[in-house]
């Protein structure tokens, strides 16, 4: 099946500091991809949707200068986090959809950010 | 999207059947019943879909009832390895964004 990773699994940095985080679509192409962000014991909140070729569509209350999306290629979206602070440690996911108006979205494994 | 509404948590003895409830009393003609499950730590993975009729995969079975206010996620045999929590999510179909409910979390114990 589809498969989407995630690249870093895990990141610890300092606070102050900008993360970047990957998500691609690995035997297909995505023009649009989804990022989660998951706290402990709760449920994935959708942040925003990454569109190829255009501007990120940020759900309310997502900061859109905090949370940088960049979505360059067809397989390719990335997000960054700038200047994090430790209530930015969370676990951040990203998926996928099979291809324009399909029923299957495909997630990636997650990303673990600690901001200390 | 419509709204759903799963018990918090439930326990299954491994080998038996798990029946994932899920209320979906809002739902609109064209929306479809999507069912998900994460495992610790992990992202979310797809089980089964459907719209009016039951559907079965490998996975699963879903049964929705004839006035699609609700439905069950079956899981014929649950083994340890089931243990994760279930969500029951209602949207339209091609409509891509997803949004997550609380779930249910589903212990399978020996």
């Amino acid at each position: 099946g589809a498969v989407v990773s995630q690249h870093p699994s895990w990141v610890i940095c300092k606070s102050g500091t900008s993360v970047k985080i990957e998500c691609r679509s690995l035997d297909f192409q995505a023009t649009t991809m989804f990022w989660y962000r998951q706290f402990p014991k709760q449920s994935l909140m959708l942040m925003a949707t990454s569109n190829e070729g255009s501007k990120a569509t940020y759900e309310q209350g997502v900061e859109k200068d905090k949370f940088l999306i960049n979505h360059a290629s067809l397989t390719l979206s990335t997000l960054t986090v700038t200047s994090a602070h430790p209530e930015d440690s969370s676990f951040y996911i990203c998926s996928a959809p099979l291809g324009a108006g399909s029923d299957e979205q495909f997630f990636g494994p997650g990303t673990r950010l600690t901001v200390l | 999207d419509a709204k759903t509404t799963q018990p918090t948590s439930m326990d299954c003895a491994e080998g038996r059947a798990a029946n994932l409830p899920c209320n979906h009393s809002t739902i609109s003609g064209n929306e479809y019943v999507y069912w998900y499950r994460q495992i610790h730590s992990q992202g979310p993975q797809y089980i089964i879909h459907g719209l009016k009729n039951n559907e079965t995969n490998e996975m699963a079975s879903l049964i929705i009832t004839e006035d699609r206010k609700s439905s069950t996620l079956i899981l014929p045999h649950a083994t340890l390895r089931d243990t994760a929590v279930y969500y029951c999510i209602v949207k339209m179909n091609g409509g891509f964004k997803t949004i997550f409910g609380a779930g249910t979390r589903l212990f399978v114990k020996a």
